[in-house]
């Protein structure tokens, strides 16, 4: 059974602070990881991928990735209220030639101004 | 403007019927999905297909049926034997190449279906 796992929250963070938000992976053959972001009531919409071990950049964000471990995190700088929504974390896998994600059950970030 | 929409965006429902909740997309992908969303949880897959006739059962497809006879479309019918149909349906669609990024799943905004 591939999992993945996120805390569930509610993560509170200060406005201007740093937010982490962290998700392990059951499936040490994953290739590429997701994270989206969901306001209450709303469709997931993207933020990043990443498929590289390390770091990668975008804006407020950082995703990071380490396969040894089979964790990936994001950052977000400079917290704002707006970016208060679940994110969820989604891994890909291949299974009979088809693709899926698997998705984690998301983490609530409340940031306060 | 490309992509997904879903409708009806409210759907209500009385046991023991089948409804359909419709899903189109202009965005050309091959790739589409239907996921289930309950309250504090996170997406499960019900269905998926990759291609025109063709499309494979999720982790939790029983009580459900799709078909796809059009690239753009890809309609999900909740059957009377789903027994706890109440939740918030998403559709999404994807490319299928083999790079990472087409791999990107991209959402309607979702159809919340009550079962009265």
């Amino acid at each position: 059974q591939k999992e993945v796992e996120q805390n569930s929250g509610p993560l509170s963070v200060p406005e201007g602070a740093i937010a982490s938000l962290n998700c392990t992976y059951s499936d040490r053959g994953s290739q590429s990881f997701f994270w989206y972001r969901q306001y209450s009531g709303k469709s997931p919409e993207l933020i990043m991928f990443i498929y590289s071990n390390g770091d990668k950049e975008d804006g407020r964000f950082t995703a990071q990735l380490n396969k040894a471990s089979q964790y990936v995190s994001l950052l977000i700088r400079d917290s704002q209220p707006s970016d208060s929504a679940t994110y969820l974390c989604a891994v890909r896998y291949l299974t009979g030639g088809y693709n899926k994600l698997i998705f984690g059950a998301g983490t609530r970030l409340a940031v306060h101004p | 403007d490309g992509g997904i929409t879903q409708s009806p965006k409210y759907l209500f429902r009385k046991e023991g019927q089948n409804v359909t909740l419709s899903c189109e997309q202009n965005l050309n992908h091959d790739a589409m999905y239907w996921y289930r969303q309950d309250p504090g949880q996170g997406l499960r897959l019900i269905y998926y297909s990759q291609i025109v006739n063709d499309f494979q059962k999720g982790d939790i497809a029983e009580g459900y049926s799709v078909s796809r006879e059009k690239k753009e479309s890809f309609p999900l019918t909740v059957t009377s034997a789903q027994k706890n149909p109440t939740a918030f349906y998403l559709c999404a669609s994807s490319g299928t190449s083999g790079a990472a990024s087409y791999n990107e799943q991209f959402f309607g905004p979702g159809t919340r279906l009550t079962v009265l």
